[in-house]
């Protein structure tokens, strides 16, 4: 079944340790984004990626690492969390190098840094 | 920066009614795509809608863009209960714009 994985779905945390959220799409879409969705501020870009090692900021990239070595994986990085972080996050994926086909999302990611 | 912008923010109709939401932009654009998502969920792509393009359909849904207004409208006819859900409108930037940036969503609640 073609998908978008994200890993995990549920993670709480506490300020300051790292974390990695994995994504993984069995497409062979070559762009790939990170969103993350607060109440009131809809869905805000990350960091998306248009092929393995090329890698853009998106609106709000701030404490946040990404890196694309496969085609199929994008981890977002967390290197410092903090409460400000909390929030659910979203991968996806499209085909082709440009945003012109639709995106494929994962089921998200639902972040709580104490 | 929040390139769509969509209205209402919440919507509430009887089951069998139209549902019509807006979205408005302030760019120029390739497309526009609307997209559905169940409380929580992923969102699920609905459809797209190209720069050149004035009218689209897609089963139930009819989408339209005005992009002398900067403008479009996805209409939803003959709303079932499970039409319930959060709608989002998102653009690219036109151009060579790699980023699809979303609305807030309109949130439509259909009722038995």
């Amino acid at each position: 079944e073609a998908q978008v994985t994200q890993n995990p779905r549920y993670l709480i945390t506490v300020t300051g340790k790292k974390l990695t959220v994995t994504c993984s799409q069995n497409m062979n879409h070559e762009y790939m984004s990170w969103y993350r969705q607060d109440p009131g501020l809809g869905l805000r870009q990350i960091y998306y990626s248009m092929n393995v090692e090329v890698t853009d900021k998106g609106d709000v990239p701030e404490g946040y690492k990404v890196s694309r070595k496969e085609k199929r994986n994008f981890p977002l990085i967390l290197e410092s969390p903090s409460p400000n972080q909390t929030s659910l996050y979203f991968c996806a994926s499209s085909p082709g190098d440009r945003i012109i086909s639709p995106l494929h999302f994962g089921n998200g990611t639902r972040l709580t840094v104490t | 920066s929040q390139q769509g912008e969509e209205d209402p923010q919440a919507l509430s109709i009887q089951e069998g009614e139209n549902a019509t939401m807006n979205c408005s932009y302030k760019t120029s654009i390739n497309n526009l795509q609307w997209y559905r998502q169940n409380s929580g969920r992923g969102l699920v792509h609905l459809i797209l809608i190209r720069s050149n393009e004035r009218e689209k359909h897609s089963g139930r849904l009819r989408v339209t863009l005005d992009t002398s207004k900067k403008s479009s409208s996805l209409l939803i006819t003959a709303s079932r209960a499970a039409d319930t859900a959060s709608y989002f409108c998102a653009t690219d930037g036109g151009g060579s714009n790699y980023k699809l940036t979303f609305g807030k969503g309109t949130l439509l609640t259909v009722n038995p």
